[in-house]
């Protein structure tokens, strides 16, 4: 079965850091580009960063670059994402997807991320 | 960059059509024939519906159909099902290896 599994979320503090998972099984991880979307409560979906099948080349939204890092482990099938200084606004569902045709094509369940004092 | 337009909602009744916009710029939906849909239930991950404006993923049922026009792509959903009750949302390739997806539409059957 093709699934993707988040990992990681939590209450966090303003300032704060976090790091999640995206466990991969079914598929070819190593095949694919990555992305990492998210969702606010009641809001809509936000692209967040991508990375390639290799992880030579990242892409980020610019509400978070220069705080947030994904990464990947290909010999793990897991995606990561590194989250640094983090704000009020950064709250939200984060889901991982697999990229393919510049679409989302498999998406994970989801892990919310809280960001308050 | 700003999200794509979208309206906030839509409706129709059961063996209706209902067609869903996503407005953008010649830098995203008009630039690229990239542009993809989801469908999202409540509490649920979103799902993929279209892609490449209006190629269908293997089990998406061939009800759903999308197409573009310049910088609007839409969404149609022919013979309605009370199952379409969701959230829609449009993406589009925004160039410079970015995406951006539209605010979203909530799709009632009366």
């Amino acid at each position: 079965e093709v699934q993707l599994v988040e990992s990681g979320g939590g209450l966090v503090q303003p300032g704060g850091s976090l790091r999640l998972s995206c466990a991969a099984s079914g598929f070819t991880f190593s095949s694919y580009w990555m992305h990492w979307v998210r969702q606010a409560p009641g809001k809509g979906l936000v692209w967040v960063s991508r990375i390639t099948s290799d992880g030579s080349a990242t892409s980020y939204a610019d509400s978070v670059k220069g705080r947030f890092t994904i990464s990947r482990d290909n010999a793990g099938n897991t995606l990561y994402l590194q989250m640094n200084s983090l704000r009020a606004e950064d709250t939200a569902i984060y889901y991982c997807a697999t990229g393919n045709s510049h679409a989302f094509e498999i998406w994970g369940q989801g892990t919310m991320v809280t960001v308050s004092p | 960059q700003s999200a794509l337009t979208q309206p906030p909602s839509a409706s129709g009744s059961p063996g209706q059509s209902v067609t869903i916009s996503c407005t953008g710029t010649s830098s995203d939906v008009g630039g690229y024939n990239y542009v993809s849909w989801y469908q999202q239930h409540p509490g649920k991950a979103p799902k993929l519906m279209i892609y490449e404006v209006s190629s269908r993923p293997s089990g998406v049922p061939d009800r759903f159909s999308g197409s573009k026009s310049d910088n609007t792509a839409s969404l149609t959903v022919s013979g309605l099902q009370a199952e379409d009750e969701a959230d829609y949302y449009c993406s589009s390739y925004a160039g410079s290896n970015n995406w951006i997806f539209g605010g979203g539409t909530k799709l009632t059957v009366l």
